[in-house]
């Protein structure tokens, strides 16, 4: 069964660092999500991609973090100088367009120090 | 509440038994969906139930949606000890906006 992967599983980096997440979203998919989830909170929408661009950013989603989709299946997501507070758990997804399901890779955790 | 807020915020039940978790939420939708998620994993979905819809079935899931009680309810029948896991609702707009908002989940412990 298809399915969205991500890498790294677990990332520990300092404060000011900068962190790029990737996600290989499921291949005939058109929309492309990211979420995070600090532990013991709830799933927080980050933004959404469609047709190479953002179409939706929520007010996490700051000026320190970015998106791009370089080669046609990588979907990555840029934090330029992390903070202790970006410590969560991101989840990528992805969905066809036909319908509003999501499917969700297993998560990168990031640890920042 | 806020948007898609379930409860109780945890649920235990011997294994057989019936699962009823419940979403409330505040403003019009165009779809509700039930994600699953176990302990540290990626989340799952089990169900989207549309706005003009009010019940929904999926093997031994089963959704309701009542849009005048903004609120909606899981029921999982026959509880089994996988079936232990974060359940989540989550709610679309619509008007072009699929981006979800999450509740904060109903901890399931499914006892053998």
């Amino acid at each position: 069964e298809p399915e969205v992967t991500q890498t790294p599983s677990h990332q520990v980096t300092q404060m000011g660092q900068e962190v790029i997440l990737r996600c290989v979203p499921i291949s005939n998919h058109l929309y492309f999500y990211w979420y995070r989830q600090i532990l013991g909170q709830k799933v927080e929408f980050l933004v959404s991609f469609y047709n190479n661009e953002i179409s939706e950013k929520s007010e996490i989603f700051d000026d320190q973090f970015s998106v791009e989709r370089p080669d046609g299946s990588n979907f990555t997501l840029k934090i330029r100088s992390t903070k202790l507070e970006d410590s969560a758990m991101y989840f990528c997804a992805s969905r066809t367009g036909y319908t509003g399901e999501l499917f969700f890779g297993e998560g990168s955790r990031l640890t920042v120090l | 509440s806020q948007q898609g807020e379930e409860d109780p915020q945890a649920l235990s039940i011997q294994e057989g038994e019936n699962a009823t978790m419940n979403c409330s939420y505040k403003t019009s939708i165009n779809n509700l969906q039930w994600y699953r998620q176990n302990s540290g994993r990626g989340l799952v979905h089990l169900i989207l139930i549309r706005s003009n819809e009010r019940e929904k079935h999926s093997g031994r899931l089963r959704v309701t949606l009542d849009t005048s009680k903004k609120s909606s309810s899981l029921l999982i029948t026959a509880s089994r000890a996988a079936d232990t896991a974060s359940y989540f609702c989550a709610t679309d707009s619509g008007a072009g906006s699929y981006q979800l908002t999450f509740g904060k989940g109903t901890k399931l412990s499914v006892i053998p």
